[in-house]
């Protein structure tokens, strides 16, 4: 198994326009996390999805968020109408469903956006 | 609501010296902690978690927590820096309880580590 996967890793785009983002997990994992880590801070979380449903849904996630995991296995982030702020990078995890202590959740290399 | 503090933004140690990042955490049950490394680059990887055995958690890399309730803290160290142990330390939290089945995690504003030569 390679890991999680992101694409891009880098995306410059005008403010205004529509970027969407890819992430895929590791194959046998139920649960997959985007977070968003702008420059000298820590992640933080936006959204997860177990399996194909989106149950959680952070404050930072606007209107203009959309994430999708349509058959349980890779996901979609997408920004509509980008704006300056939200440079940053996005970063995917996964991991598995389990009981009691939580499961390490694996991350991805990230995808960068810049808007300009 | 929960929250880590890292204090040090940027910690720098010559090679073979101790290396000590400090965390602290805000919440009135101790929380599940973690800390990840990130390299340049790369996605974060885990270096060590407590979730509730011992106090003293060994990880990858030579590097161990050790979990204080009375102090609310849960500072990594590692008795001799590597030059390859340059990196961003995060440390991050979630909660225990039915409530956070998602286990997101919060993260604390990370630390930057330097081994000088």
């Amino acid at each position: 198994d390679t890991g999680v996967s992101q694409d891009p890793r880098h995306k410059i785009t005008k403010r205004g326009q529509n970027v969407t983002f890819r992430c895929d997990p590791i194959s046998e994992h139920n649960r997959l996390y985007w977070y968003r880590q702008t420059l000298g801070q820590g992640p933080e979380f936006l959204t997860y999805f177990q399996n194909e449903a989106q149950l959680e849904k952070s404050r930072l996630l606007s209107d203009r968020f959309s994430a999708e995991r349509p058959k349980g296995s890779f996901s979609t982030l997408e920004i509509q109408r980008t704006e300056q702020g939200d440079s940053a990078m996005y970063l995917c995890a996964s991991s598995p469903t389990g009981q009691g202590a939580p499961n390490e959740q694996f991350f991805g290399p990230g995808t960068r956006l810049t808007v300009l | 609501a929960q929250s880590v503090t890292q204090l040090g933004s940027h910690v720098s140690v010559s090679e073979g010296a101790l290396v000590l990042l400090r965390c602290n955490y805000s919440s009135s049950v101790p929380p599940y902690l973690f800390w990840y490394v990130q390299y340049p680059n790369q996605g974060l990887q885990l270096l060590l978690k407590y979730t509730s055995a011992a106090t003293l958690v060994k990880g990858i890399n030579g590097f161990e927590a050790e979990f204080k309730k009375s102090e609310t803290s849960f500072h990594l160290t590692k008795p001799s820096a590597h030059m390859s142990d340059a990196a961003e330390y995060f440390c991050a939290v979630t909660p225990r309880g039915w409530n956070n089945a998602g286990n997101m995690l919060t993260f604390g504003g990370g630390t930057r580590l330097m081994v000088k030569p």
